[in-house]
């Protein structure tokens, strides 16, 4: 069974750019997250998607950030335009129906690794 | 302050010896997730513990929540070059509606030598 894949893993662009960060959960995975880790600090909750619903953003920084999923199977996170504080690794993690709340774990992605120069 | 936090930051020791690493929450903890990172990889779950007093273990490691579910601590017999990287512990605070946000510790990084 694949994992939570990511895509780029590798990224640099100039500031003032567009990049689109994509995710594919692992299949029949409702919940769908997005965290980052910038330079020097832990790794932060952005949002959760449930199905192609938002059910929390309030992790998104600012709105430069935007992130869509529809058809409730990939998720897409646009940053634009880019600054240099938004360098760090953006994960992607999914978990089954009903989440943590019935113990089910959370599967992280390598991560989609954002330089802005 | 952090919210969760690990101890120690960093920690260096030789092929077989055993370890500990601690995670602690000012709050009380409804899951703890342990995770580990190797460099330009992706988390990787190790264990995930809920009731207090549980006790989980995979291979030479081994987690537990203490009874007040504020404290957790993983456990390593035998340290392998292999266990090297860092570890990360994540709290599900059930905050609202939202299931799954997790609040991390800043990590341990552990280095093995052979």
């Amino acid at each position: 069974e694949a994992g939570v894949t990511q895509f780029p893993s590798h990224s640099v662009i100039e500031k003032g750019q567009t990049v689109t960060l994509r995710c594919d959960p692992i299949s029949g995975h409702d919940n769908l997250y997005w965290y980052r880790r910038v330079m020097g600090k832990e790794i932060k909750f952005l949002l959760h998607f449930v199905k192609e619903s938002k059910q929390d953003e309030s992790g998104m920084p600012n709105n430069r950030f935007l992130a869509e999923r529809t058809g409730g199977t990939y998720s897409t996170l646009k940053v634009q335009p880019a600054e240099l504080e938004d360098s760090g690794v953006y994960f992607c993690a999914s978990s089954q129906v009903g989440g943590t709340a019935n113990g089910n774990t959370i599967y992280f992605g390598e991560g989609s690794w954002l330089t802005v120069v | 302050s952090q919210e969760l936090e690990q101890s120690p930051q960093s920690l260096i020791v030789q092929e077989g010896k055993n370890l500990t690493i601690n995670c602690t929450s000012s709050k009380t903890l409804y899951g703890l997730y342990w995770y580990k990172q190797k460099y330009g990889e992706g988390l990787i779950f190790l264990m995930m513990l809920q009731k207090g007093g549980e006790e989980k273990s995979h291979e030479k490691i081994t987690a537990k929540l203490d009874e007040k579910k504020q404290q957790s601590s993983l456990h390593i017999t035998a340290s392998q070059p292999s266990h090297a990287g860092i570890y990360l512990c994540g709290a599900d605070r059930r905050g609202g509606t939202s299931y799954g946000k997790l609040t991390f510790g800043q990590g341990t990084i552990l280095t093995v030598h052979p």
